[in-house]
């Protein structure tokens, strides 16, 4: 039972566009949202979160958009850059219990 | 200030050995998790340890097993190892405190089971 979903598993954006990455939740538990970013050969890097009282949260070039009712948040990034090009995670956790990641989703970022 | 840490950094294993992957956490971290990830897939779940105590177990077979020791380290160890546990097994970190629950990854024990 995947309880987070990435649907797209890869995309492709123009270097300077915006890159908007999808991902959708079944657990009305979760409270707490977490997207990571995951180069070749490396852990996951903690990019951005978002607790379940917020609707938006920004921090730099990364805002990550919850919309409870529909049980979808996504990861706007603008601009986007050639070094954003990673796999991006989306993950959720229920007080603090265990996060639970999507399968992710592959950016590319052309320049 | 060092990341996390994992060792040994790749590992392969014959059916039926033992594994025993070892992790030291961000200074100061407290809280240590386990994640495996199988190729196509996201991390999953498998413990989490906080102050010694685990606080959280995944949907993995008792032949997982870990603990954390005083200085906040701790050990992830696989029984009878079957093919299907071959993944990069990855370590977190965090403070656990208040809303802050951002993990920090170490970059992972690759293990082949053959």
């Amino acid at each position: 039972d995947q309880q987070v979903k990435q649907n797209s598993p890869s995309l492709s954006v123009q270097e300077g566009r915006i890159s908007i990455l999808n991902c959708d939740y079944t657990n009305s538990m979760f409270d707490y949202f977490l997207w990571y970013k995951k180069y070749p050969a490396e852990g996951p890097t903690f990019l951005i979160s978002i607790s379940s009282i917020k609707d938006k949260n920004e921090d730099g070039r990364f805002t990550v958009f919850l919309n409870k009712s529909a049980k979808h948040l996504s990861l706007h990034i603008v601009p986007s850059q050639p070094g954003d090009s990673a796999v991006y995670f989306c993950a959720a956790s229920a007080s603090y219990q265990k996060v639970t990641f999507g399968t992710g989703t592959k950016l590319q970022v052309i320049p | 200030d060092a990341g996390v840490t994992q060792s040994p950094t790749h590992l392969i294993k014959t059916r039926g050995q033992q594994v025993t992957l070892r992790c030291s956490p961000i200074s100061g971290h407290k809280s240590v998790s386990w994640y495996q990830q199988v190729l196509g897939q996201g991390p999953q779940f498998i413990f989490q340890y906080y102050e010694k105590e685990e606080r959280g177990r995944g949907n993995f077979p008792d032949r997982f097993s870990a603990r954390q020791f005083p200085n906040y380290s701790s050990e992830l160890n696989v029984n009878a190892l079957l093919l299907g546990d071959s993944a990069l097994y990855l370590c977190a970190s965090s403070l656990l405190s208040g809303t802050s629950y951002e993990q920090y990854f170490g970059p992972g024990t690759r293990l082949t089971v053959t």
